[in-house]
């Protein structure tokens, strides 16, 4: 059972516009949400998290807007770049477990 | 210094061949993860340690061991691998909590 659900599984923005990636989760216990950036060849690497406590966390061109009511979360990445063209992942924590969503392959065309 | 660190990057091996994989944190991190990664970039939780003491054993074949000789080292051994073994592994340490470091991956090719 997928606890965590990711939308699109792919997206392709042109350079300079937003790139949301949706996420819906169904374990009301997680208490930490952080999102994921995985270049090929790499590891993923935390990019940015939030608590559900919070409603919107901005750090830079990305943002996280978090709706506890509709267990839903997502990350808008404003002025895509095309060194942004990455795996994307959604995650979920409760304790030491770590849930991913799908992934999202973006795409940023120049 | 490497926060996460694995070896090796590639393993080919045949098929019924034991392997192993390492892993080291220089981060100070109480819990150190195995995930693998298969073909549609997937990620899924296989073990995890907590000041060496195994605290997630997901659905995996008992074929797959990981050890922690120390909090700062989780290994990986995989006896008579098998094709469908075939993925990225990643080693990942985080505190209690929070989002983890990932390593740089080891691409497990069985043939």
């Amino acid at each position: 059972q997928q606890q965590v659900k990711q939308s699109p599984q792919s997206l392709i923005v042109q350079k300079g516009g937003i790139s949301i990636i949706n996420c819906a989760y169904e374990n009301t216990a997680f208490d930490y949400f952080p999102w994921y950036q995985q270049f090929p060849g790499k590891g993923p690497a935390l990019l940015i998290a939030i608590r559900p406590d919070v409603s919107e966390k901005k750090e830079g061109r990305f943002t996280i807007s978090f709706n506890k009511s509709a267990k839903q979360f997502s990350l808008h990445i404003m002025d895509s770049q095309p060194g942004d063209s990455a795996t994307y992942f959604c995650a979920a924590i409760v304790g030491s477990r770590l849930t991913f969503g799908e992934g999202t392959q973006l795409t940023v065309n120049p | 210094d490497t926060a996460v660190s694995q070896t090796p990057k590639y393993l080919v091996t045949q098929m019924g061949n034991d392997k192993s994989i390492k892993c080291e944190q220089n981060l100070g991190h109480d819990t150190m993860y195995w995930y693998k990664q298969d073909s549609k970039k997937f990620l899924k939780i296989m073990f995890s340690y907590n000041n060496k003491e195994l605290i997630i054993n997901e659905t995996v074949p008992n074929r797959f061991s990981p050890k922690s000789p120390d909090k700062a080292h989780l290994n990986l051994h995989i006896n008579s691998l098998e094709l469908g073994d075939s993925a990225v592994y990643f080693c990942a340490s985080t505190l209690s909590g929070t989002g983890g470091v990932f390593g740089p991956g080891t691409r497990l090719t069985v043939l």
